[in-house]
């Protein structure tokens, strides 16, 4: 039962392009959703986050979106850098769950020059 | 500041051999986890540890063991390898600054069992 999914396993970009990466999940009771980057040998950073209470968040280049009644968040990335090319992983957190996190499967952006 | 430091970061192991991977954080945080990483798919948590002395399973536990004797040491353990345990393990840990609070990972251990 995957309650995080990211059906893209891949997106090609041009650079200073807008990427768009999109996440689907089924459990509505998450609180909190989370993108982290991974680089190849590296292990996952934090990149942005929003509350279940919130419909946008914006950071810089970053904005994440929230349709709590589709159930599906994106990841606006504005514009792409060749840096940003990595995978792109969506994460979903319910309260009181001890940071417990369940994972998208990741999409791996290219950004190309 | 090393923050999560993972050892080793590769191994090669028989069937049926143990190992323990380690896992060593700075940064005094109370929660600690494992996760594997699949080729394709995300990570699945394994064991986490909301302190020193306690910890209990994730998703998928089978075949690990952890202990967490102080606050900055969370190894995990494989006593009999199978190939279903080839993966990518990660080591995460968590401040209790509330929900939202990023976790912060280790650079992996890519584990091959053969």
């Amino acid at each position: 039962d995957q309650q995080v999914k990211q059906n893209s396993p891949s997106l090609s970009v041009q650079e200073g392009r807008i990427s768009i990466l999109n996440c689907d999940y089924t459990n509505s009771m998450f609180d909190y959703f989370l993108w982290y980057k991974k680089y190849p040998a590296e292990g996952p950073t934090f990149l942005i986050s929003i509350s279940s209470i919130k419909d946008k968040n914006e950071d810089g280049r970053f904005t994440v979106f929230l349709n709590k009644s589709a159930k599906h968040l994106s990841l606006h990335i504005v514009p792409s850098q060749p840096g940003d090319s990595a995978v792109y992983f969506c994460a979903a957190e319910k309260y009181n769950q001890g940071g417990k996190l369940i994972f998208g499967q990741g999409t791996e952006l290219s950004v190309k020059p | 500041n090393a923050g999560v430091t993972q050892t080793p970061k590769f191994r090669i192991l028989k069937i049926g051999q143990s190992m323990t991977l380690q896992c060593t954080q700075d940064m005094n945080h109370n929660y600690m986890y494992w996760y594997r990483q699949d080729p394709g798919m995300g990570l699945k948590l394994i064991y986490y540890s909301v302190g020193a002395g306690i910890t209990d399973k994730g998703e998928v536990p089978n075949g690990y063991n952890v202990s967490r004797s102080t606050t900055e040491d969370f190894p995990l353990r494989l006593e009999l390898a199978a190939p279903s345990q080839t993966s990518v393990y990660f080591c995460a840990t968590y401040s209790t600054g509330g929900v939202g609070q990023p976790q912060h990972f280790g650079d992996g251990t890519r584990l091959s069992i053969l």
